[in-house]
């Protein structure tokens, strides 16, 4: 079956510009976990989307940073006012229903180059 | 997350077993262990998880020893497609699937 899609794949963006990232859960994953990664550092967590509950936003670096999951479904992540400390590859996994918050399911991921 | 110490690189030979190390002494009783790997310009992708007992699924294999302090991941037949890097985790019981990757294992298969 399709695996979680992010698109775009790569964007260049000038500083000060602001971004939007898509992500395309597995169809009937409930939960949706942006992270980031930075070259050559692990992952950092952004924000995670539970069914309806209300989104855990404790890990965006600021307020800047801003994800909405609309239908349960789709998730965008928007980054306004880009910086280029956001350069970075940003990652999206959904997980399905009934098992583990740890056995995630990621997308390719969105490189982010603000230059 | 449990601290996990995993070597920072190793060789395998294609058509070998890989087996990959990870020593977790201070994990508790009700935290699983995870693998997961990530290779060049991909997303991290889930291989297994396992608590106490061993664990084999279509990917690899999950030994994990009787007093659970260290695991070791077995790739039976490694290719030239399983380069990547190894992440050994320990999710804490209550960190809600906030995964937090360590340096891994880089792992290279050669011809």
């Amino acid at each position: 079956g399709a695996g979680v899609s992010q698109s775009p794949s790569n964007k260049v963006t000038e500083k000060g510009k602001d971004v939007e990232l898509r992500c395309d859960p597995i169809s009937g994953h409930t939960a949706l976990y942006w992270y980031r990664q930075s070259l050559g550092q692990g992952l950092e967590f952004l924000i995670y989307f539970q069914g309806n509950s209300a989104p855990d936003k404790s890990g965006l670096p600021s307020d800047r940073f801003s994800a909405e999951r609309t239908g349960g479904s789709v998730s965008t992540l928007t980054i306004q006012r880009t910086q280029q400390e956001d350069s970075a590859v940003y990652l999206c996994a959904s997980i399905p229903d009934r098992v583990s918050a740890d056995t995630q399911y990621f997308g390719p991921g969105t490189r982010l180059t603000v230059l | 997350d449990a601290k996990t110490t995993q070597p920072t690189s190793m060789d395998c030979a294609e058509g070998r077993a890989a087996n990959l190390p990870c020593n977790h002494s201070t994990i508790s009783g009700n935290e699983y262990v995870y693998w997961y790997r990530q290779i060049h310009s991909q997303g991290p992708q889930y291989i297994i998880h396992g608590l106490k007992n061993n664990e084999t699924n279509e990917m690899a294999s999950l030994i994990i020893t009787e007093d659970r302090k260290s695991s070791t991941l077995i790739l039976p037949h490694a290719t030239l497609r399983d380069t990547a890097v190894y992440y050994c985790i320990v999710p804490l019981a209550d960190s809600w699937g906030k995964l937090q990757f360590g340096a891994g294992t880089q792992v290279v298969v050669t011809p």
